[in-house]
């Protein structure tokens, strides 16, 4: 089963408005990752946060980590059409030689509408 | 600066025909290399990894099989290809060397199984 499952699985906005998708998962982990997918196209990743971090920015993305409720949110502010795209928490398990293994949600398609 | 290559970008196959798909990384040495399958534009499932030349770790039984004939090169096969082997391919690397490090995936690979 899949460790990471986001929320909502499907969020519909109007460019210049926030959006706010969150992800949880269940067992602990090294570090949390957020990437993105445009339709038909690979995977490319948007940004990494450790366990030991709460917050972490990068550009118009802010994204929180609650270990203690092992729960993640990405917000993508004043959005535009062009993150018209799916969205992907992925997690680093702990434990074990991970190798590098990422675990994967069933994402959060966003809809940004011009 | 490194680049992934992933062929064919889509590929038509009837049941019980063999199947190879080809990812080479340019780049960077000695990389982790990964094969997934997302079903339905959804979730990733991770298929296979490797830290090494000849090294090849499965992480669900299956039809396929992957192999890793060069330091950069990873080629995923199957001897006879079943209908539930349709699916979106995509092949990624990345250079954990002990600490946190994002995936970089290929374009992905369109397989239907007819």
């Amino acid at each position: 089963s899949q460790q990471g499952e986001e929320d909502p699985q499907a969020l519909s906005i109007q460019e210049g408005e926030n959006a706010t998708m969150n992800c949880s998962y269940k067992t602990s982990i090294n570090n949390l990752q957020w990437y993105r997918q445009n339709s038909g196209r690979g995977l490319v990743h948007l940004i990494l946060i450790r366990s030991n971090e709460r917050e972490k920015h990068s550009g118009r993305l802010r994204v929180t980590l609650d270990t203690s409720k092992k729960s993640s949110s990405l917000l993508i502010t004043a959005s535009r059409a062009a993150d018209t795209a799916s969205y992907f928490c992925a997690t680093d398990n702990a434990g074990g030689t991970s190798y590098g293994k990422l675990t994967f949600g069933q994402g959060t398609i966003l809809t940004v509408h011009p | 600066s490194q680049t992934i290559h992933q062929w064919p970008a889509t590929l038509v196959q009837p049941v019980g025909s063999p199947l190879s798909l080809e990812c080479t990384v340019e780049g960077t040495s000695n990389p982790n290399l990964y094969w997934y399958r997302q079903a339905a534009g959804r979730g990733l499932q991770l298929l296979f990894y490797s830290v090494g030349i000849g090294q090849i770790s499965s992480e669900v039984p299956q039809n396929l099989s992957a192999s890793r004939p060069q330091d950069r090169q990873f080629i995923l096969s199957s001897k006879k290809l079943l209908l539930s082997d349709s699916g979106f391919y995509l092949c990624a690397w990345s250079v954990l060397r002990g600490a946190a490090s994002p995936l970089h995936f290929g374009n992905g690979t369109r397989l239907t199984v007819t």
